[in-house]
């Protein structure tokens, strides 16, 4: 079985661009995050889906990130525009219904904007 | 506030027993888990304890939770090079978000 599937696994962009990353969790699972991992530091959420609904997208910054998981599948996450303080690696990850404490993290998408 | 500190760094020999410390601030807290992070490569699920266990064993893997100091640990015995990585701890309260420590870098010499 396919885990989390992400991509691109690496971009690279200059300030005020837009980006976009894609996810595809595990087949069945419902719930999908989207975490931020700045270098040195333990994945932060960003937002949170239970199926196609955003239930914590609290510490998303609404300004320039936008989310969306509109078929309670794929998701995607996008920034416009990026800014240098947006470089990191970008994780998603994807839990069932019934064992949602067990998290599964795709590879993640490294950003680096210039 | 919830909070997770972990120490930086260890470094231990091939065949040894490592030892990965965490403690915890929140005492709502209802899973613990351990994640493992090699370079380049997304978080693996290595183990988790329930908050009403006091220890779970799994392969090479023990986990000891102490709820009254709000301490979790991660031992591997038997510890191989491959073990190499970043140990993350984290804490779930019911079935929501993760919080993350900032990690555990393994170092483990032949």
């Amino acid at each position: 079985e396919a885990g989390v599937v992400q991509s691109p696994r690496y971009k690279i962009i200059e300030k005020k661009q837009p980006v976009a990353f894609w996810c595809n969790p595990i087949s069945g699972h419902n719930t999908l995050y989207w975490y931020r991992q700045n270098l040195g530091q333990g994945p932060e959420l960003l937002i949170r889906y239970e199926n196609e609904e955003a239930v914590d997208d609290s510490q998303l910054p609404k300004d320039r990130f936008s989310a969306e998981r509109l078929k309670g599948v794929d998701s995607t996450l996008k920034i416009q525009p990026a800014e240098l303080g947006d470089s990191a690696v970008y994780l998603c990850a994807s839990s069932a219904g019934d064992n949602s404490y067990e998290q599964y993290f795709g590879p993640g998408t490294r950003l680096t904007v210039t | 506030g919830e909070d997770v500190e972990q120490s930086l760094f260890l470094s231990v020999r091939e065949g040894d027993s490592s030892v990965i410390n965490c403690t915890y601030t929140d005492s709502s807290s209802t899973y613990l888990y351990w994640y493992k992070q090699e370079p380049g490569a997304g978080l693996q699920l290595l183990t988790y304890i329930f908050s009403n266990m006091d220890m779970k064993q799994d392969q090479r893997l023990t986990v000891l939770l102490n709820k009254k100091d709000k301490h979790l640990s991660l031992r591997i015995a038997d510890t191989q090079t491959g073990d190499s990585a970043i140990y993350f701890c984290a804490e779930s309260i019911g079935y929501s978000t993760l919080t993350f420590g900032k990690g555990t870098m393994l170092l483990v010499s032949p």
